[in-house]
């Protein structure tokens, strides 16, 4: 069964330093997602794309944030500069029609 | 923000009894509303979805009861199982498009053998 996966598992990065986690989305889904999740909190919407570009964005979504996809499989999400409220589960998801399926997730640690 | 309040926050039943979590949305909008299950360490996985145009929907064990006119959906397991045990989330969205899902904060179920 395909599924989304996603690289690493887990990041330890210092506070100010650029992150990228990255995300291979199920392969004939068209519409690509960001969430992400402090620990014991609800999911939260972050960014989602498609067409090759950005379609909508939550208010966390700011300028220390952006997407990719640099080639027909992958799918990225870079934090420029990070801070320690960074620090989350960062998932990924794709879609085709209408179920969004997630990945297994980035646990993002910032120090 | 259009919010989704989802409750009870934790959640105990014995083996067999039929959990019921609860969800409540404001944007009426929305026409899509998925629940998701998550264990720890891993992401969410897609249980059951409905759309407004039915009131009920039954996957195995898995049934939503959807009430449009007070913008209330439950997720409903039969004879639940202690396999069941994890944290369940609520979610709506508009169907068309690409939006994001707004998530309920979470129920954390426990079934005890």
């Amino acid at each position: 069964e395909p599924e989304v996966t996603q690289t690493p598992s887990h990041q330890v990065t210092q506070m100010g330093q650029e992150v990228i986690l990255r995300c291979v989305p199920i392969s004939n889904h068209l519409y690509f997602y960001w969430y992400r999740q402090i620990l014991g909190q609800k999911v939260e919407f972050l960014v989602s794309f498609y067409n090759n570009e950005i379609s909508e964005k939550s208010e966390i979504f700011d300028d220390q944030f952006s997407v990719e996809r640099p080639d027909g499989s992958n799918f990225t999400l870079k934090i420029r500069s990070t801070k320690l409220e960074d620090s989350a589960m960062y998932f990924c998801a794709s879609r085709n029609l209408y179920e969004q399926y997630f990945g297994p997730g980035t646990r993002l640690t910032v120090t | 923000q259009q919010q989704v309040k989802q409750s009870p926050q934790s959640l105990i039943v014995q083996k067999g009894g039929i959990p019921i979590i609860n969800c409540a949305y404001e944007n009426t909008a929305f026409d899509y509303f998925p629940w998701y299950q998550q264990f720890p360490g891993k992401g969410p996985a897609l249980l059951i979805a409905i759309r407004p145009d039915v009131s009920e929907k039954k996957e195995g064990r898995f049934t939503i009861s959807f009430n449009k006119s007070a913008k209330q959906f439950s997720l409903h397991i039969m004879d639940s199982q202690p396999g069941d045990s994890a944290t369940y989330f609520c979610a709506a969205s508009k169907e068309g498009g690409a939006d994001g899902l707004t998530f309920g904060k979470g129920t954390h179920l426990i079934i005890q053998p």
